[in-house]
């Protein structure tokens, strides 16, 4: 299957500051999903970006299928960022299924 | 529009046992994939759900196991409870098709086995 590597593992910012965190994944992809976890476990949808770039105010993001990565930018920031950011991309498994396979996460920590 | 429900929210349980977790698609959606996400690491892959038949499976021992209602919500069972079967179950739905495959998740279900 897919391997999906994201980096850097942890980062911390100052509030204010711009972030720029990357998803690479070892094989073509049918898409690509960022996530933003929050403390309590909600995996809220940031982007659906199988090649491109796409904007949602502050945040932004550009998937280069070809050569296999994708980037989130955060600009900005808020202490509201913190939390975990998630990578998955979505692989077809044959018979009609589809799984999404994550990476390990950047955990970012915006301070005051 | 209605989001994508799980229940119950928290869960402990002891070695051995067995638990029946819970998930309901959001609106418009029949297709409800399972992940674990055991602290630290991202969510992993259990098996997918679609017109009441499972279609896909990572690598989990038989005792997961689930099903698909009529009005696509879904279970998750897991037998013989074990200890590093503590971990945050998310449930997702998502629409077939050749468009809308992007999954959206539920709350999570965290459970603690003793």
């Amino acid at each position: 299957g897919i391997q999906v590597e994201q980096s850097p593992p942890d980062l911390i910012l100052q509030e204010g500051a711009n972030s720029t965190l990357r998803c690479n994944f070892s094989d073509s992809v049918n898409n690509l999903q960022w996530f933003h976890q929050n403390p309590w476990g909600q995996l809220i949808n940031l982007f659906y970006i199988p090649s491109g770039t796409k904007q949602n105010g502050r945040l932004s993001a550009t998937t280069v299928a070809t050569e296999r990565y994708s980037l989130l930018y955060i600009s900005s920031s808020q202490t509201t960022d913190s939390g975990v950011y998630f990578c998955a991309a979505r692989e077809f498994t044959g018979a009609g299924s589809y799984q999404l396979t994550f990476g390990k996460g950047t955990k970012l920590s915006v301070i005051p | 529009e209605t989001g994508v429900t799980q229940s119950p929210t928290h869960l402990i349980k002891t070695r051995g046992q067995q638990v029946t977790l819970r998930c309901s698609s959001q609106s418009g959606h029949n297709t409800v994939s399972w992940y674990q996400q055991a602290l630290g690491q991202g969510p992993q892959f259990i098996f997918q759900y679609y017109r009441e038949e499972e279609n896909g499976r990572g690598n989990f021992p038989p005792r997961f196991s689930g099903l698909q209602f009529p009005n696509y919500s879904s279970e998750l069972n897991v037998n013989a409870l074990e200890l590093d079967d503590s971990a945050l179950y998310l449930c997702a739905s998502s629409s077939g098709g050749a468009v809308g495959y992007e999954q959206f998740f539920g709350p999570g279900t965290r459970l603690t086995v003793l």
